[in-house]
């Protein structure tokens, strides 16, 4: 099945630091989403990339779809305290399968005041 | 908070037994995703259903099985526990089962098997 390879698998930084973590896929995706979770709690949307090439903000954070459609990175600058949390990519691919979701296995950012 | 809730938040069960697992969507959601997340790893797609029929499989065992009821909120079953089931349970909702709708999350049930 579609597999996606996250990494870093974990980051240690300084408040105020910029942080850049990406997904890679063996296989196409027509979506892909980055998602945050906190401890206790269910993953929460931060961008959504729908277009090949697509460059995303939303305050702090940008991402982009790659031109291949097998990769995806996302940026955080600035960094603090509460961007702790572990930070899922997703890919969808509608034509295969459907609405799915297939995540990579998380980076947790842990970040130093 | 994304108005879905999930129940129970914990559960504890022994190998062999039963367990079922409820979500409530978020107001005028049609669509239910479940996933499986086990600790350390994302979340695996199980199943979805949307307007009570199931409409898309991962790759789980037939003693996984879900319900969603007239009121869109949903059920899944798992049959025959096994120590490997030990995961939260997240299941999402969403207004249509299409690309470009967001799921949005419950704050999942964690399942010990011991």
């Amino acid at each position: 099945g579609q597999q996606l390879n996250q990494s870093p698998q974990s980051m240690f930084i300084q408040e105020g630091e910029d942080v850049s973590m990406n997904c890679t896929s063996s296989s196409i995706f027509n979506t892909w989403l980055w998602y945050k979770q906190d401890p206790g709690e269910g993953p929460v949307l931060l961008i959504a990339l729908y277009k090949a090439g697509e460059l995303t903000s939303n305050g702090r954070l940008t991402a982009q779809f790659g031109i291949t459609r097998k990769d995806s990175f996302l940026n955080i600058s600035a960094s603090i305290p509460s961007d702790v949390g572990i930070y899922f990519c997703a890919g969808q691919n509608k034509e295969t399968s459907g609405s799915r979701l297939t995540f990579g296995e998380g980076t947790q950012l842990t970040v130093n005041p | 908070e994304t108005g879905v809730t999930q129940s129970p938040t914990h559960l504890i069960k022994t190998r062999g037994q039963q367990v079922t697992l409820r979500c409530s969507s978020q107001s005028g959601h049609n669509t239910v995703s479940w996933y499986q997340q086990a600790l350390g790893q994302g979340p695996q797609f199980i199943f979805q259903y949307y307007r009570e029929e199931e409409n898309g499989r991962g790759n789980f065992p037939p003693r996984f099985s879900g319900l969603q009821f007239p009121n869109y909120s949903s059920e899944l079953n798992v049959n025959a526990l096994e120590l490997d089931d030990s995961a939260l349970y997240l299941c999402a909702s969403s207004s249509g089962p299409h690309r470009e709708v967001t799921q949005y999350f419950g704050p999942g049930t964690r399942l010990l098997v011991l």
